[in-house]
């Protein structure tokens, strides 16, 4: 059964900037969660879709948003990027938002 | 309420030896404790989990045992290899009307050879 895939694994972008990051749950996970992981602030839960729905959300500015497909694949974007946004960005996928499976990660360098 | 607290922040420990972490919670509507170990470059892998009606659970050389009453769990790594090597998060799921995890800080742990 394969993981979860994130893509981009990295990538660059310049403040002021918007960036789009995927995530390919395991087949059967309908629950995609997105965290973020910095050396400051650890990890930090940014949302969770379940059957395209967001059911919960953390505490992080408008500028973070995510979405799911009827797929289950999701999406997160940040707009208008801040150096404080240079983080690794980690997706997780799970049956009932219970037991979380990550994927390895897309990490964001904001210069 | 939502905070998780783990220590120590790292640990050095001979292989054979017992890596212990511990990690103190305080929201009570907490009901699943996961365990995550984390290489570099890697996303962080379950390792273990236990609910707070058990006392204990064991998977091959980890063990979690949970005390509800005090409000702490801990990780028990027995005969410690240098491949264990990692960041350990802790772990706590649940509160009101959230299902997100709150993760501890992390222990970066080392096996000496």
């Amino acid at each position: 059964k394969a993981g979860v895939t994130q893509t981009p694994r990295y990538l660059i972008k310049t403040r002021g900037q918007q960036v789009t990051l995927s995530c390919s749950p395991i087949s059967g996970h309908r629950s995609v969660s997105w965290y973020q992981q910095t050396p400051g602030q650890g990890l930090q839960f940014l949302f969770e879709y379940f059957s395209e729905t967001q059911r919960n959300k953390g505490n992080f500015p408008g500028r973070f948003s995510g979405r799911q497909f009827s797929n289950s694949r999701s999406e997160m974007n940040v707009s208008t990027l801040e150096l404080g946004d240079s983080a690794l960005y980690l997706c997780a996928s799970s049956l009932e938002a219970v037991e979380l499976f990550f994927g390895e990660g897309s990490r964001l360098t904001v210069l | 309420q939502q905070q998780v607290k783990q220590s120590p922040q790292s640990l050095i420990v001979q292989k054979g030896g017992i890596s212990i972490i511990n990690c103190a919670y305080e929201n009570t509507a907490f009901d699943y404790f996961p365990w995550y170990q984390q290489f570099p470059g890697k996303g962080p892998a379950l390792l273990i989990a236990i609910r707070p009606d058990v006392s204990e659970k064991k998977e091959g050389r980890f063990t979690i045992s949970f005390n509800k009453s005090a409000k702490q769990f801990s990780l028990h790594i027995m005969d410690s290899q240098p491949g264990d090597s990692a960041t350990y998060f802790c772990a706590a799921l649940g509160g009101t009307g959230r299902r997100a995890l709150t993760f501890g800080s992390g222990t970066r742990l080392q096996v000496q050879p």
